[in-house]
């Protein structure tokens, strides 16, 4: 019944070791969102895909990128992850851009440790 | 730019009593309010929501109330539980269109005490 899966949970990966998040929806949705967590702060979005067209927020440094090659999946590839990386990823899918009915769901996360 | 302020970063309540959570927000075109829950390890969890045409929603435990002229909105639980606690982030949003992104708040930490 899981709507927006992630995987893995939890990935370790070395200082510079290019590492590669995984995002699946069931829903259909139009929409999927990167966001980066770090411990007691907010959501902080990295960029979304509406349907094939890529948005990059400014402040989102070049070393994340993403892909998207179907509605199903989108991932989230760290080419150089620094110590400064660590933190829990999540993906969020909408039906349309977020707003008056266009909640978004978010999956459970991905907890990324860099060593 | 864009900016959503939220109070208290922390509360504790004993169980059964109520909680209040505000937010103020600096975008008068905002016109989505979404509140979600987020336990520890999770993702966060949408609990209720309110459109600007909206001063207030309620579903059991929980309301949202929408002051449109002071540019704030509040989260109240009633008759908390143990269960109630976790991180609650407000946020807000224009709508649909390519300024449609949410725009969260700091967080509030509540710990319900039994």
């Amino acid at each position: 019944d899981a709507m927006v899966i992630q995987n893995p949970r939890y990935q370790v990966t070395q200082f510079g070791k290019p590492v590669t998040l995984s995002c699946s929806q069931t829903l259909n949705h139009n929409v999927m969102y990167w966001y980066q967590q770090k411990s007691s702060q907010a959501p902080k979005l990295l960029f979304h895909y509406y349907d094939k067209d890529f948005n990059n927020e400014a402040d989102t440094p070049d070393n994340f990128q993403s892909r998207r090659p179907n509605t199903s999946f989108c991932f989230l590839d760290i080419r150089s992850p620094g110590l400064g990386d660590a933190a829990m990823y999540l993906c969020a899918t909408s039906r349309d851009l977020a707003g008056v009915g266009n909640e978004q769901f978010f999956g459970p996360g991905t907890r990324l440790t860099v060593l | 730019g864009e900016n959503v302020e939220q109070h208290p970063s922390t509360l504790s309540v004993q169980e059964g009593d109520s909680a209040v959570i505000k937010c103020t927000y600096s975008d008068s075109a905002s016109n989505y309010f979404p509140w979600y829950k987020q336990e520890l390890g999770k993702g966060p969890q949408l609990i209720i929501d309110i459109r600007s045409n909206v001063g207030e929603k309620k579903d059991q435990r929980i309301a949202v109330t929408l002051n449109k002229t002071a540019k704030h909105f509040s989260l109240h639980i009633t008759e908390t539980q143990p269960e109630d606690s976790a991180v609650y982030f407000c946020a807000a949003s224009r709508g649909s269109g390519n300024t449609g992104k949410l725009i969260f708040g700091q967080g509030t930490t509540l710990q319900v005490k039994p």
